[in-house]
C-alpha cells in the first residue's frame, strides 16, 4: 500500500508569490495534518483536517489556508510568501481515533 | 499553551544505552509521543504513551509520569544507524488532538 505522498518533492519561490502544496493521505485514512519543520527544529501544527472540515489550527497567519477533498486529500496554501516562509511542510494522515499519525517525505520550500 | 523541553544533542557509543528526556507542560494533555527523524527525511513513528509506566518495543522503550510531566526514551544496543533526531511530541485534547513538537534532540551514534 502507498504511504502519504506529497508533491512537489521541492520548489523554489520568491517573496511575494504564491504557493500550493498537495497531500494525497493514506487509503481509508480520513484525517490530515500540515506541519511546518524549520532546519534544525521540531515540526510545528499548522491545520487538521477531518472529513473536509478543519479540527485544529495552530499559531500561523492568515497567509496560510487549507482545504481537504471529498476524496481526503488536501492543500496547503501560503500566499504572500516571506523568506521565513523557506522550511520543510509535512503532511500526516490517521485513522480517527488511532493513535500514529503518518508523515508524507513533505515538501520542501524555499523562498528567495 | 505547550511546553515542550528535550536535550539538543547527545552523543553515545555503539552498543551502549542512551536515556533521551522530555518535559512537557500542557493543558489538556491525551498521550506522548516519540518519532525518529533521519536527517531529510520525514518523521516516523517509535512509540506513544498515555498512561504512566514504561513501554517497551524491542530496542526502544519509553516511559511516562504524567504527574512530572516527564516522559523518556530509551535505546538499548545502540547501533550506528540509530544516529538521528528523536522528536517528542504531546498531544492535546483541548485543542483538536493536535500534536505540538519538542525541538527533537540530535543523537550521534560513535563506534
Amino acid at each position: 500500500d502507498a504511504g502519504v505522498t506529497q508533491s512537489p518533492t521541492h520548489l523554489i519561490k520568491t517573496r511575494g508569490q504564491q504557493v500550493t502544496l498537495r497531500c494525497s493521505p493514506i487509503s481509508g485514512h480520513k484525517s490530515v495534518s500540515w506541519y511546518q519543520q524549520v532546519l534544525g527544529q521540531g515540526p510545528q501544527f499548522i491545520f487538521q483536517y477531518y472529513e473536509k472540515e478543519e479540527r485544529g489550527r495552530g499559531n500561523f497567519p492568515d497567509r496560510f489556508s487549507a482545504r481537504q477533498f471529498p476524496n481526503y486529500s488536501s492543500e496547503l496554501n501560503v500566499n504572500a510568501l516571506l523568506l521565513g516562509d523557506s522550511a520543510l511542510y509535512l503532511c500526516a494522515s490517521s485513522l480517527e481515533g488511532y493513535n500514529e499519525q503518518f508523515f508524507g517525505p513533505g515538501t520542501r520550500l524555499t523562498v528567495l | 499553551g505547550q511546553n515542550i523541553d528535550q536535550p539538543t544533542e547527545m552523543t553515545a557509543t555503539e552498543g551502549a544505552i542512551v536515556q533521551i528526556n522530555c518535559t512537557y507542560q500542557t493543558s489538556g494533555f491525551n498521550g506522548l509521543f516519540w518519532y525518529q527523524q533521519h536527517a531529510g527525511e520525514a518523521p516516523t513513528f517509535l512509540s506513544y504513551n498515555v498512561l504512566d509506566g514504561l513501554e517497551e518495543k524491542g530496542r526502544f522503550s519509553s516511559f511516562l509520569s504524567r504527574s512530572k510531566g516527564y516522559s523518556y526514551l530509551l535505546l538499548k544496543e545502540l547501533q550506528m544507524k540509530d544516529s538521528a533526531s528523536y522528536l517528542c511530541a504531546v498531544r492535546d485534547g483541548n485543542a483538536g488532538n493536535m500534536l505540538t513538537f519538542g525541538g527533537g534532540t540530535r543523537l550521534m551514534v560513535k563506534p
